[in-house]
């Protein structure tokens, strides 16, 4: 088992620009999420998705969007990207059964510049 | 929504001392209650988790406790190593759904 996959791990882009960080999981989980983590402020939900075809909105949602057509992927898309949305982005999944345990993958860093 | 603040930010302790972590919970509904370690550049990790149902779990070292009443959880950790030294986070959520985390507590362990 891969576990959750991220990538790109390490990404620049300029204020406007738009891109796509992507995020797979070989475990059959059916929720999945994506976090962002900032000095200072812990990790911070943006969307989330109890299975395909259903997404939600997190605790930071502005400027991302997101969709879940196969369990397996859940992609995060920045439209219009900021300076502001400059961080560290985490995908993780969990079982969906009640156990709980989030399983992260390696992180994305994304610069805007 | 749910708010999860966590104390303190920082934490210092020798080798062999214990390592306390306090967090408190704003959303009288949540029931998992779980705790994450995050080592330098790597992906955050469970170390122990416990439900509403339960006021403490123990696992080696590591010990949680909860009080639902006061809706506050802390994280005990004894004998402390130089390997324990990372940020942990506690979060809190209703069922699986919606973790909301904590803002970290990078704790340093003196040899």
């Amino acid at each position: 088992n891969a576990g959750v996959t991220q990538t790109p791990k390490f990404q620049v882009l300029k204020t406007g620009q738009s891109m796509t960080l992507q995020c797979a999981q070989d475990m059959n989980h059916e929720y999945m999420s994506w976090y962002r983590q900032d000095p200072g402020m812990g990790l911070r939900l943006i969307h989330y998705s109890v299975g395909a075809g259903i997404t939600d909105q997190g605790e930071v949602p502005n400027g991302y969007n997101v969709s879940r057509s196969t369990t397996e992927d859940f992609p995060l898309r920045l439209l219009s990207a900021a300076p502001s949305q400059t961080s560290v982005y985490f995908c993780a999944s969990s079982y969906g059964d009640g156990t709980g345990e989030l399983f992260f993958g390696e992180g994305s860093r994304l610069t805007v510049l | 929504g749910e708010n999860v603040e966590q104390h303190p930010s920082t934490l210092s302790v020798q080798e062999g001392d214990s390592a306390v972590i306090k967090c408190t919970y704003s959303d009288s509904a949540s029931n998992y209650f779980p705790w994450y370690k995050q080592e330098l550049g790597k992906r955050p990790q469970l170390i122990i988790d416990i439900r509403s149902n339960v006021g403490e779990k123990k696992d080696q070292r590591i010990a949680v406790t909860l009080n639902k009443t006061a809706k506050h959880f802390s994280l005990h950790i004894t004998e402390t190593q130089p390997e324990d030294s990372a940020v942990y986070f506690c979060a809190a959520s209703r069922g699986y759904q919606k973790v909301t985390f904590g803002t970290g507590t990078k704790l340093q362990v003196i040899p």
